[in-house]
């Protein structure tokens, strides 16, 4: 069975700092790789996708890269700002009608 | 487009009640996802319907939980009778399909006292 783990738990940075976050899983059989983040009692709100295909897709500030055959996915959020305090999921899809979801890394950024 | 819509936002219930879980899914995603998300257990997928029609729904707890889709806008997820533990957050979510990634709703927080 598929595992996704995300690393760390839980971060706080300063304002301003550029940041990474990890993801890791077990089965590199996916179609692809979304992250997701979510704020305190709201939905998830998609940030990313990356298909199997694909080495990396930026937006904005934001930056991910999946290297498929070692498991490994990141999330680089560049000069941080207070707004992106938020818990970030990251998610793969094997194709199977299901997404694998990380446990998540709670991220604050202090002002 | 307004995303994937759920209802009640908020919904809390005496114990033995039924409750109904309701979801618009993004017009012309052939997917719709039901998942629960709790504290201990992360998210966890319940059912998932493709073309309106059920196909996983090896995640449902128990027989007390029950989902339909009658047709392409619209889908419910049913617990008969309610049990303080099946409180958390219900998130309906909907695909266009591989590669087309998972659209979220705002969840339905269920609380059962």
């Amino acid at each position: 069975k598929q595992e996704v783990t995300q690393i760390p738990a839980a971060l706080s940075v300063p304002e301003g700092e550029n940041l990474v976050l990890n993801c890791s899983f077990t089965d590199s059989a996916i179609y692809n790789l979304q992250w997701f983040r979510q704020d305190p009692g709201k939905g998830l709100t998609s940030l990313l996708l990356i298909q199997s295909s694909q080495r990396e897709q930026t937006s904005g500030r934001l930056n991910a890269s999946l290297d498929k055959s070692s498991g490994r996915s990141t999330l680089y959020i560049a000069a941080s700002q207070p707004g992106d305090s938020a818990t970030y999921l990251c998610a793969v899809d094997p194709g199977a009608n299901n997404l694998f979801f990380g446990t998540g890394t709670r991220l604050t950024v202090i002002p | 487009d307004a995303g994937v819509i759920q209802s009640p936002r908020h919904e809390v219930t005496e114990m033995g009640q039924e409750v109904t879980l309701r979801c618009k899914p993004i017009s012309g995603h052939n997917s719709l996802f039901w998942y629960r998300q709790t504290m201990m257990r992360g998210l966890e997928l319940l059912i998932y319907f493709n073309n309106n029609v059920p196909i996983d729904d090896s995640g449902m707890p128990e027989d007390r939980f029950s989902a339909k889709m009658p047709n392409a806008s619209f889908s419910t997820l049913k617990i008969q009778p309610s049990e303080p533990r099946d409180s958390a957050v219900y998130f309906c979510a909907s695909s266009g399909g591989l590669n087309r990634g998972y659209t979220f709703g705002s969840g339905t927080r269920l609380t059962v006292v």
